[in-house]
């Protein structure tokens, strides 16, 4: 069974810092992975995905992630934080075949700081 | 204009009654899907339908049914609530049952008392 590990519960950055959100997954065959985001009393908004190709891939609002398939990871890069990132990240994997899903981490709550 | 219409947005529910949860998306998708966040658990995946046709249940508990009326509706009738089953519910659509990203709607909060 797949599985995604976001090790980090909360992480506090001042604003213009880059930031990194690390994602670890756990999953048998080629992951197609994603990373969303959640601002108070909001949905999840899907900030980008990875199918295949290059590894890293961008997303909205200046967010990128790369794949490691080496390391089983998908972390979540921005060069340079605002205060409206402030929200929870969520990291998740996709299963394929016929237990198709979206397995999630536990989310990452992101505090940005003036 | 909201693409996922999820309501009630808040609901407050007694142990032992029955509620419904509403659905509708208008992304024109074939798939879609409930999952559950709750405090003690990260968002978990309950059901996925495609084209009105239950796919996959990963819920334990027959009280959890999905109701599909339409194509673009997926409801969620719970019944004999427990206070457990406090969390927020997020119904969310895809093109087609295994491809594509998940959209998600913006969730209704169930507490039950």
């Amino acid at each position: 069974a797949q599985s995604v590990t976001q090790p980090d519960a909360r992480v506090t950055v001042s604003e213009g810092a880059s930031l990194q959100l690390r994602c670890k997954y756990s999953y048998s065959a080629t992951p197609y992975l994603f990373w969303y985001v959640q601002y108070p009393r909001q949905g999840l908004q899907l900030l980008l995905k990875y199918y295949s190709g290059d590894p890293v891939v961008q997303g909205v609002n200046g967010f990128e992630a790369e794949f490691s398939k080496s390391n089983s990871s998908f972390h979540l890069r921005k060069a340079s934080v605002h205060w409206s990132d402030s929200a929870v990240y969520f990291c998740a994997v996709k299963s394929g075949g016929s237990n198709y899903k979206l397995t999630f981490g536990k989310g990452t709550l992101l505090t940005v700081t003036p | 204009d909201p693409k996922i219409i999820q309501k009630p947005k808040y609901l407050v529910a007694v142990t032992g009654s029955e509620k419904i949860l509403i659905c509708e998306q208008y992304l024109g998708h074939n798939a879609m899907y409930w999952y559950r966040q709750s405090a003690k658990k990260p968002l978990e995946f309950m059901f996925s339908y495609s084209y009105q046709k239950l796919m996959d249940n990963q819920t334990a508990s027959s009280r959890f049914q999905p109701q599909s009326s339409k194509k673009n509706h997926l409801d969620l009738q719970i019944t004999a609530l427990k206070p457990d089953d406090s969390a927020t519910y997020f119904c969310a659509s895809s093109q087609e049952w295994g491809g594509g990203e998940q959209y998600f709607g913006p969730g209704t909060r169930l507490t039950v008392l």
